[in-house]
């Protein structure tokens, strides 16, 4: 079983919808958690940590319930630009990260 | 803002040729690492280094090495290169966990052994 799972997608939708993605680690001991996005051919970039609490940037808001393990996405007022995939990163022990494999998102006009 | 710099971006390389692939941080971060990334595989870990002249083999090490003898600069090494190597290759660094979490990025180096 992976360490860390993530619908590949893609999630096709149309602008200024609402998109949601999940992601699913296995470790409970899994100390932090993050969204990065990557574009095409690029590296991935920092989109925003998870908090246990929820939080929010902007359009964006990043939850964890670490009871069922799962930590989650929401894009609200989806742009053209937003689209890209989304990578869910999760940190475990001392030097561990562990990466879904992406979901990606697609955002017609 | 962290940089973590490649200095190699695109680099066509023969079978059997050494390649070397240089990072440099500019954050004192103790943490440095070597990830392959090929579609539908994900992030592969290499290696990494937890600090100066340490390295520890990641998930896939077999073919490649590393060096670290300056804190900023972790250098990947394919000693004889193989089509199956070629692929994006990405640096990243990262501080300890009681000084900060996140994991930053180099632009990647694509590899492309004919």
């Amino acid at each position: 079983r992976k360490e860390v799972e993530q619908d590949p997608g893609p999630f096709n939708v149309p602008e200024g919808a609402t998109v949601a993605f999940n992601c699913t680690y296995s470790n409970s001991a899994s100390q932090s958690f993050f969204w990065y996005r990557q574009d095409c051919r690029k590296e991935p970039k920092l989109l925003m940590s998870v908090y246990s609490s929820g939080n929010e940037d902007g359009r964006f808001t990043a939850q964890l319930n670490r009871a069922s393990q799962y930590i989650s996405l929401l894009i609200r007022d989806s742009k053209l630009s937003d689209s890209a995939t989304y990578l869910c990163v999760v940190r475990g022990g001392f030097n561990k990260f562990y990466f879904g494999s992406g979901t990606k998102l697609n955002v017609k006009p | 803002d962290v940089k973590v710099t490649q200095s190699s971006r695109y680099l066509v390389k023969r079978t059997g040729e050494k390649v070397f692939l240089e990072c440099v941080q500019d954050m004192d971060h103790e943490n440095m690492f070597w990830y392959r990334q090929d579609p539908g595989l994900g992030l592969r870990l290499i290696y990494f280094s937890y600090d100066v002249k340490m390295k520890e083999k990641g998930d896939i090490p077999e073919g490649y090495s590393v060096s670290r003898e300056k804190k900023e600069r972790f250098s990947l090494i394919l000693e004889s290169a193989s089509t199956n190597q070629t692929s994006m290759y990405l640096c990243a660094s990262c501080d300890s966990p009681s000084s900060g979490n996140t994991i930053y990025f180099g632009e990647g180096s694509w590899l492309t052994v004919v």
